[in-house]
């Protein structure tokens, strides 16, 4: 069985400050990683995703994720935070085999920008 | 592209009422999937369609959930009958066969229904 835990429900950081929203997760095959991002009132959309390409992920909006397989993470950076980031961030994993992708999410994390 | 569409987008119905809720996946989209969103239970995967047949349906929670795909563009997820309990936001979500392996597909997401059973 595949998880991922993610750190943290609540993360508050000052406008312009580091975003830094940890996942770490748990698979007995060589996992595929997401996150997505949920504004208030609607559905879910992909920021990035890791498929065993390049370990340093970028994504849209300025993030971008790091896969750690010595530390089973892959933790989601922004460098300096904008008002408009404020939004609930899930990271997902799914596996190699199945015949679609059969996405197990995290609790989620609410992220607060602060002036 | 309109996205994945859900309707209705909000519902409001009394206990022990038929809830039917619809999705149209994006175009060329082969997987299908219902997810539920709770405060307390996140989101949680229901049933999966692949090329309009249900894969896996072990987190539809009883029997009174169902799920059907009669076709490519269309799916419903009906309550029958619903409880309080079931008050939660239901997501459809759809992708692609894509190049490279299924497991690395994205997941297109309509905007929710929000059910509240009274």
């Amino acid at each position: 069985a595949q998880s991922v835990t993610q750190l943290g429900s609540h993360v508050s950081v000052s406008e312009g400050a580091l975003v830094l929203l940890r996942c770490n997760y748990s698979s007995s095959v060589p996992p595929y990683l997401f996150w997505y991002v949920q504004y208030p009132n609607q559905g879910l959309q992909l920021l990035l995703k890791y498929t065993s390409a390049a370990t340093l992920v970028k994504g849209i909006n300025g993030f971008e994720a790091e896969f750690k397989k010595s530390e089973t993470s892959f933790h989601l950076t922004k460098p300096s935070a904008h008002m408009s980031d404020a939004a609930e961030y899930f990271c997902a994993v799914s596996g190699l085999s199945g015949t679609a992708s059969k996405l197990t999410f995290g609790t989620g994390t609410r992220l607060q920008v602060t002036l | 592209d309109a996205g994945v569409i859900q309707s209705p987008r909000h519902e409001v119905t009394e206990m022990g009422q038929e809830v039917t809720l619809r999705c149209k996946p994006i175009s060329g989209h082969n997987s299908l999937f219902w997810y539920r969103q709770t405060m307390m239970r996140g989101l949680e995967l229901l049933i999966y369609f692949n090329n309009n047949v249900p894969i896996d349906d072990s987190g539809m929670p009883e029997d009174r959930f169902s799920a059907k795909m009669p076709n490519a563009s269309f799916s419903t997820l009906k309550i029958q009958p619903s409880e309080p309990r079931d008050s939660a936001v239901y997501f459809c979500a759809s992708s692609s066969p894509g190049q490279g392996r299924a497991g690395a597909n994205v997941l297109t997401f309509g905007a929710g229904s929000r059910l509240t059973v009274l």
